[in-house]
């Protein structure tokens, strides 16, 4: 199995601004994923991040908006950036091991 | 683009009633499936998960889904449910074509149970 922190566990932010999100895992693990799950909708991922890759978006997506870091097999940052009221959502990290995911506690965003 | 689709939204039970939650994908080829379960304030956490073999799998807290190939379905069922199964539950896949672990998740299901 696999532990996951987020920091932080929610903000409200003001539009035009950014915020990161960081995600702690307690092993290393090769891949890990960021999901979005808007109000009232489900999960939808983002991008996938290996480490001592470029992260892949899914359509949708951009780096510019949603710049993600993996400096090494326990940690990833997602930046969300020059926020809108449209970007209000939990942001999820999520690790695979064992041909199973575990997310991490969320991380609920208000923009204003 | 393979998507995943949950019937109900908004279930309401009393407590020992039966449950079954409906999940249809589309997708023709091989697939994972899973259940996730977000109990009020808490993390996503795997419920059951199907790879192969026995079609009928169990899960953790009494739980149960059955994969139905032909019918491209992976329903979930409880044959008691309790005040405390209150919670979202969502119905995952993985195919071929989004290896990797990338899961493609249903609407999700929030399940009320009355004590």
């Amino acid at each position: 199995s696999a532990v996951i922190s987020q920091k932080p566990s929610r903000d409200i932010c003001q539009r035009g601004t950014s915020l990161t999100i960081q995600c702690q895992v307690d092993s290393q693990v090769t891949m890990m994923f960021w999901y979005r799950q808007q109000p009232g909708q489900s999960l939808t991922l983002i991008a996938t991040a290996n480490q001592g890759s470029e992260a892949t978006y899914e359509s949708g997506f951009v780096i510019d908006k949603f710049p993600i870091s993996r400096p090494n097999l326990t940690f990833s940052t997602l930046t969300v950036s020059n926020m809108s009221p449209e970007d209000s959502s939990i942001y999820l990290c999520s690790v695979e091991a064992g041909y199973e995911q575990f997310f991490g506690p969320g991380t609920r965003l208000t923009v204003l | 683009a393979q998507s995943v689709s949950q019937h109900n939204h908004h279930v309401i039970l009393s407590e020992a009633a039966s449950l079954e939650l409906g999940c249809n994908y589309s997708y023709g080829g091989t697939v994972n499936l899973f259940w996730y379960v977000q109990y009020p304030g808490q993390h996503l956490q795997l419920l059951l998960k199907y790879f192969s073999g026995d079609p009928l799998v169990k899960g953790i807290k009494g739980f149960e889904a059955e994969f139905i190939k032909s019918k491209f379905s992976f329903n979930l069922r409880k044959p008691s449910v309790q005040w405390s199964d209150t919670a979202e539950y969502f119905c995952a896949v993985t195919t071929i074509y989004n290896q990797g672990g990338k899961l493609i998740f249903g609407q999700g299901t929030e399940l009320s149970v009355k004590p």
